[in-house]
């Protein structure tokens, strides 16, 4: 049974750039969430999908933005890239029972 | 929000136990969990406790929590090499998780 999927798994950008990247859910989960960790830190929510829509945010500005397609899987996309972007990103997916969130391993970003 | 702290490091000899800590502020969390992560990877859940509870016992692990005092702790008993990671314990919203800044676990052989 598959878990969570991320793609790329490392990426290096320059300042202004824009990057996507990807997550598919647990086999059965509907829900992705993803979450923004720099280094040294505890990871930090950036929002989460569910019958694709944003259901709800937190405190990131508008460069982050996001989609969920039909089959569950869910995109990150970050505009105007900054250097403080620099960081892993984790998908997380959830099924109906809100317990137990299933993480992904990461997407690393760095910004140049 | 709510705010998760953590101590940042703890080391202990292999086969002795490790008891890490976590004081959250917001107490309507209906879940707090566990969670491990390994250098350069993600994040592992461990085990979780269901806010009405006062403990949880999943093999090697404990869980305990003191509503009143909001804590969490996580024991681990006869802690092993593998065990060496950052342990978080996260909060959880109606739709996020929050965690903490993370706990460096060292086992030293």
């Amino acid at each position: 049974d598959a878990g969570v999927t991320q793609s790329p798994t490392h990426l290096i950008k320059t300042r202004g750039q824009q990057v996507t990247l990807r997550c598919s859910p647990k086999s059965g989960h509907d829900t992705v969430s993803w979450y923004q960790q720099a280094l040294g830190q505890g990871p930090q929510f950036i929002f989460q999908y569910y019958e694709e829509e944003e259901r709800q945010r937190g405190n990131f500005p508008d460069r982050f933005s996001g989609h969920q397609f039909p089959n569950y899987s869910s995109e990150l996309n970050v505009n105007a890239l900054l250097l403080g972007d620099s960081a892993l990103y984790l998908c997380a997916s959830s099924g109906t029972v809100n317990y137990g969130y299933t993480f992904g391993s990461g997407t690393r970003l760095t910004v140049v | 929000g709510e705010d998760v702290e953590q101590s940042l490091f703890l080391s202990v000899r292999e086969g002795d136990s490790s008891v890490i800590n976590c004081t959250y502020t917001d107490s309507s969390s209906t879940y707090l969990y566990w969670y491990k992560q390994e250098p350069g990877a993600g994040l592992q859940l461990l085990t979780y406790i269901f806010s009405n509870m006062d403990m949880k016992q999943d093999q090697r692990l404990t869980v305990l929590l003191n509503k009143k005092d909001k804590h969490l702790s996580l024991r681990i008993a006869d802690t092993q090499t593998g065990d060496s990671a950052i342990y978080f314990c996260a909060g959880s919203g109606a739709n996020n998780l929050f965690f903490g800044t993370g706990t460096r676990l060292t086992v030293i052989p």
